[in-house]
């Protein structure tokens, strides 16, 4: 296992496009978050998932944001008519819930660039 | 609400030497964890250290160190012998103890830079 994997790396996308990312968790773990990072902020939260339960999104996401984890492995972010203002570092991270937690493992993000 | 507060934005240290790096944190709530994050330009976040809050004693990780004063609600990282290795942005974290969500709430960092 070699992490938490997101792809693509990068996007460029036209505003009005929609994108969709993925993310490939620790197989083990059982919960998967995604968040937003701006140019000089921290990482902000969007949503989570206990396996392919959605239990919780962030006011941020708006109607234009949906997520799913189908089968409770994979996840996919997608972003409907983009706007300049989704331009942000995509996180997706993962965690497994147990006596002894850890804290998350982060992917590499996914860049988002709307032109 | 919990808040988070990095109130440094930028820091330097010569290699070898010490730095803190601080951190405060608003929150109603007696049992949490508390994380330093290190992200180093282009490359994914991982962890440096981690304090649970109902334990006194700070924890320590090599090189790093916290400063955990519950009652002040403050949470610094200590960075000893610096390396060059070290330069990154640092992200203070808080997160609930048994919460729903375990979700993560951020400082917006210090950008950590080290002069050779």
């Amino acid at each position: 296992d070699t992490g938490v994997s997101q792809n693509p790396r990068h996007k460029i996308t036209k505003r009005g496009q929609n994108v969709t990312f993925r993310c490939d968790p620790i197989s083990e773990h059982n919960r998967l978050y995604w968040y937003r990072q701006t140019l000089g902020q921290g990482p902000e939260f969007l949503t989570y998932f206990q396996n392919e339960a959605q239990l919780e999104k962030s006011r941020l996401l708006s109607d234009r944001f949906s997520a799913e984890r189908p089968k409770g492995s994979f996840s996919t972010l997608e972003i409907q008519r983009t706007e300049q203002g989704d331009s942000a570092m995509y996180l997706c991270a993962s965690s497994f819930t147990g006596v002894s937690d850890y804290g998350y493992t982060f992917g590499s993000g996914t860049r988002l660039t709307v032109v | 609400a919990q808040t988070v507060t990095q109130s440094q934005p930028e820091m330097s240290v010569q290699e070898a030497e010490t730095v803190t790096l601080s951190c405060t944190y608003d929150t109603s709530e007696s049992d949490y964890y508390l994380f330093w994050y290190k992200q180093p330009p282009s490359r994914q976040m991982i962890l440096v250290i981690r304090q649970e809050a109902y334990k006194q004693q700070n924890a320590t990780e090599n090189r790093f160190s916290v400063n955990f004063q519950k009652a002040a609600k403050s949470f610094s990282l200590k960075i000893s012998d610096s390396q060059l290795g070290d330069a990154a942005m640092y992200f203070c974290a808080y997160r609930s103890y048994g919460g729903a969500t375990n979700k993560l709430i951020f400082g917006t960092g210090t950008l950590l830079a080290v002069q050779p």
